[in-house]
This record gives C-alpha cells, structure tokens and sequence, in this order.
C-alpha cells in the first residue's frame, strides 16, 4: 500500500534555530517523487521541495534541505534558521510514478510553531 | 502565487444543492488535479485530467464530476450535496510527463449549511 506518515503532530521551535519535520514512506513503486508543501492558517498549499528516488544528492531550497534516506524509506524535511512566517502545516507528500497517474498520496501533516 | 486560479474562494449553501467550482491551471500545464481537504479524511485525491482527458480516478464520490475544457480549464461538479461535503477543494497543475512538483491553487472553501 502506498503510504505516507508523519509521526509529529505538533512541533514547536524558537526562532532562528533549525528543526527537522519527519516523513516516512512505503511504496512498491522503483521510481517515486517525494515533496513538501506548507499551508499557513491562509489555507494556500505552497509547494517547498522536491526529491526524485533516484536522485544521489539531497534536494536543498534556500533554507530547505530534504534529508533523504531510501533505505530507510525517510525524508525529513530540515527548515534552518526559523522564522515567525514558518508556523503553519507541513505536508509530506508522495507521487508513484507507474500505474498510479499522477496523484500525490499526502501525510497527515505536522503543525509546526515558530516562537520568538 | 502559483499561476493556478480557482474560483469562488468560498462558497455557502444547503443540503442537496448543486456547485460548480472552476479551476485554471498554469500556463503550459496540460494536467489538473482536484484535491479535497476535511478535517476527518485529510488531503485526498479526487481525480486527474489531462488535456480534456481523464486520466486517474480517487476517492471520488458518484455524486461529484468533472470535466476539463479545450482551453484546459477545468470544473468539478457537487451534485446533492450533504454536510459531509463541507471541505477545502484544491486544483493543482503540473505539466505532465514531468516528475517534478504540482502547483496548488488557494483552493475553494465549501460550507453547506
């Protein structure tokens, strides 16, 4: 079964310091993509980052970096040097690549405050 | 802003009533996703088009259709609506093909009352 699981329901973290959001996976699928997408209490979907199963090096997007574990089925998302505009949901989501269209397969979120 | 344009924003009304929501994908994207967001089921796919045809099918009721129009925009349609239905509605796009990243819209919020 295809499945994403994010184990943190809440997070709380002061700012300017990192933290780290986590994300594990099951798939059967040989070739996946695996992303982020934050939703502030706005309720817009931001998409954050993007890490391809074959990918060798980790995704990093300004202060995102995807740590990105195969064998282990994991990828974390890591925020540095948080800032107030970070609290709000975070969203791990998951694509297969064959026989599944295009749908991505989303965790439950985790709530992630930011505290100054 | 992510180049994809739903309307309404929000949208009220009744128990067995009929909505359209509209969605404009990206420039260039030929795939439109509908998503729904509730609070008991979390974020589930509904279902995919590409370039006006369907492509996956989800978690999507009988009573909800969609469609995706020549110029690439797309409508999903609840019919006989129930409180159950009462959720955040996203579109997404993305060009297809591409294993990268879809683009979300800010979503329509639906209350039926």
């Amino acid at each position: 079964a295809q499945k994403i699981t994010q184990t943190q329901p809440g997070m709380f973290v002061q700012e300017k310091e990192a933290v780290t959001l986590d994300c594990t996976y099951d798939t059967s699928d040989p070739s996946y993509g695996l992303f982020w997408y934050k939703q502030p209490s706005s309720g817009e979907m931001i998409f954050l980052i993007y890490q391809g199963s074959y990918d060798q090096q980790n995704a990093t997007e300004g202060r995102y970096s995807l740590n990105f574990q195969k064998a282990r089925k994991s990828a974390n998302l890591v925020i540095s040097a948080s800032q107030l505009g970070d609290s709000a949901m975070y969203f791990c989501a998951m694509r297969p690549y064959y026989n599944q269209g295009g749908k991505l397969i989303f965790g439950q979120g985790t709530e992630l405050s930011v505290k100054p | 802003d992510s180049g994809v344009t739903q309307t309404p924003k929000h949208l009220i009304t009744a128990t067995g009533q009929r909505v359209t929501l509209r969605c404009s994908p990206r420039s260039g994207d030929l795939s439109v996703y509908w998503y729904q967001q509730s609070l008991d089921q979390g974020l589930q796919f509904l279902i995919q088009y590409y370039n006006g045809e369907e492509r996956a099918k989800g978690n999507i009721l009988e009573r909800f259709s969609a469609q995706q129009f020549p110029d690439l925009h797309s409508e999903l349609n609840l019919s006989s609506l129930e409180l159950g239905d009462s959720a955040l509605y996203f579109c997404a796009s993305s060009v297809d093909g591409s294993p990268g990243p879809q683009h979300f819209g800010d979503g329509t919020r639906l209350s039926i009352l």
